[in-house]
């Protein structure tokens, strides 16, 4: 079954700072993947999406992710963390067939929350 | 082009009582979703509809039931509200046709409490 573990329920870094996220996944074939982002009271942005093809995607508001298929893993990166970066980050799965009707089905990990330190 | 909206954004329920919560998309989608978000579960799929005309059960359906009106309008209806569905509720759309899997565009949320 498919699924998707962010390990860091939680983190903290200062302005400026670089910020990595993890996730990973569980799925059978190649993986669709994609890292949303919350802000507070806000439904959930599209950062970026990987379907195939080059493994580092690049995304908005300066974001990147590295798809490595031998740890089945799609880390979120950004080089330099700006205040507005603060908020809550989802990776998730994307199911193509499930009982032949749910194409485009995300699995959502259950997200990290980040904090930015001025 | 509004994208995704849901109404109402906010809702004080008793137990017992029922209500529908409104989801609508001007994007043309097939696909639509409600997803409910709990602290520290993340977005768990409650049901969606592949296309006009289809409902399918998600991870947790019970409690609840849907009606896709038209191409546009997927609503969530919670027959006899329970404490337990106190909980932020988001519609979402995508292309999601044959062979496709597209990006999701959610709406703003309703958030919910059931006294």
């Amino acid at each position: 079954a498919q699924s998707v573990t962010q390990p860091d329920i939680h983190i903290t870094v200062s302005e400026g700072a670089s910020l990595e996220l993890r996730c990973n996944y569980s799925y059978g074939a190649t993986p669709y993947l994609f890292w949303y982002v919350q802000s507070p009271g806000q439904g959930l942005q599209l950062l970026l999406k990987y379907f195939s093809g080059d493994t580092l995607v690049q995304g908005i508001k300066g974001f990147e992710a590295e798809f490595k298929r031998s740890q089945s893993s799609f880390n979120l990166r950004k080089p330099s963390v700006h205040w507005s970066d603060a908020a809550e980050y989802f990776c998730a799965v994307a199911s193509l067939v499930d009982r032949g009707s749910t194409l485009g089905r995300l699995y959502f990990g259950r997200g990290t929350q980040l904090t930015v330190w001025p | 082009n509004a994208g995704v909206t849901q109404t109402p954004k906010f809702q004080v329920l008793k137990t017992g009582q029922s209500m529908t919560l409104q989801c609508a998309q001007d994007m043309n989608h097939n696909s639509m979703y409600w997803y409910r978000q709990d602290p520290g579960m993340g977005l768990r799929l409650i049901y969606y509809s592949a296309s006009e005309g289809t409902t399918d059960k998600g991870e947790v359906p019970n409690g609840y039931n849907v009606s896709r009106l038209n191409k546009r309008e997927f609503s969530l209806r919670l027959e006899s509200a329970a404490p337990s569905q106190t909980s932020v509720y988001f519609c979402a759309s995508s292309e999601g046709i044959a062979g496709v899997v597209g990006r999701q565009f959610f709406g703003p949320g309703t958030r919910l409490t059931v006294l």
